[in-house]
């Protein structure tokens, strides 16, 4: 069966970097789209942008342009991304999401990592 | 980008009533690629409907997706215990992804 599965929670301080990895397994890791998704407490989903595992190109939300790197490594199966000059604001769950076989739509999602920006 | 506002922002109902939601596209979604998706309180979102209106494996038939163009609406035909949720749109149409601010169906 399809998993995903995240690195643990993170804190980090104002300016620095958090870098979340999404372990999958359970199908072909270069055969579909992973996307991160993010979500502040209390507050609604935001898109952050997606992967293609097998080329590695990358579309990223306007908002995070110059700030999120999206990698993977297809030799373990893994996707990561890393967000740079970390504000409070950036204090969220981050989640990792893989489209479905039949849609584009994001079926599968990792447990979520929570990374917290604190001084 | 395509923004989407969903509305109302809070829906309060009783079991076995009917639950209609709304999401607004401020430009046409392409090919209807448009998915509804359920969240609970400390789980990630949940896949309901992908493409407007085909339910993904799994979902009871209480739930049904329709709308094309700008104008969507997801409705849950006799809401139970359990589909008591956040519940959010988002559009797969454009390069760039979003998703509407959420819809709070929450106990009467």
């Amino acid at each position: 069966q399809v998993q995903l599965v995240q690195s643990g929670a993170e804190v980090k301080k104002p300016g620095a970097s958090v870098k979340v990895s999404c372990k999958t397994s359970g199908y072909t890791f270069t055969g579909y789209f992973m996307h991160w998704v993010r979500q502040a407490p209390g507050q609604g989903v935001e898109w952050m942008g997606w992967i293609n595992p097998k080329s590695g190109d990358t579309n990223y939300a306007r908002k995070f342009r110059g700030r999120v790197t999206m990698t993977r490594d297809t030799s373990i199966t893994t996707a990561y991304m890393e967000l740079s000059r970390l504000t409070f604001d950036d204090t969220a769950v981050y989640y990792c999401a893989r489209e479905g076989d039949k849609t584009p739509a994001m079926l599968y999602w990792g447990q979520g990592t929570l990374a917290t920006v604190s001084s | 980008e395509i923004v989407l506002t969903q509305s109302p922002g809070t829906l309060s109902l009783s079991p076995g009533d009917r639950a209609t939601l709304s999401c607004r596209a401020s430009q046409t979604v392409s090919n209807n690629y448009l998915a509804w998706y359920q969240q609970k309180p400390g789980q990630a979102p949940s896949l309901l409907i992908s493409g407007a209106s085909s339910r993904a494996t799994g979902i009871p038939d209480r739930f049904s997706g329709s709308g094309s163009g700008t104008d969507f609406t997801l409705t849950i035909s006799r809401l139970e215990p359990e589909d008591f949720a956040m519940y959010f749109c988002q559009q797969y149409g454009s390069s760039l992804w979003t998703f509407g601010q959420g819809t709070k169906v929450e106990i009467k």
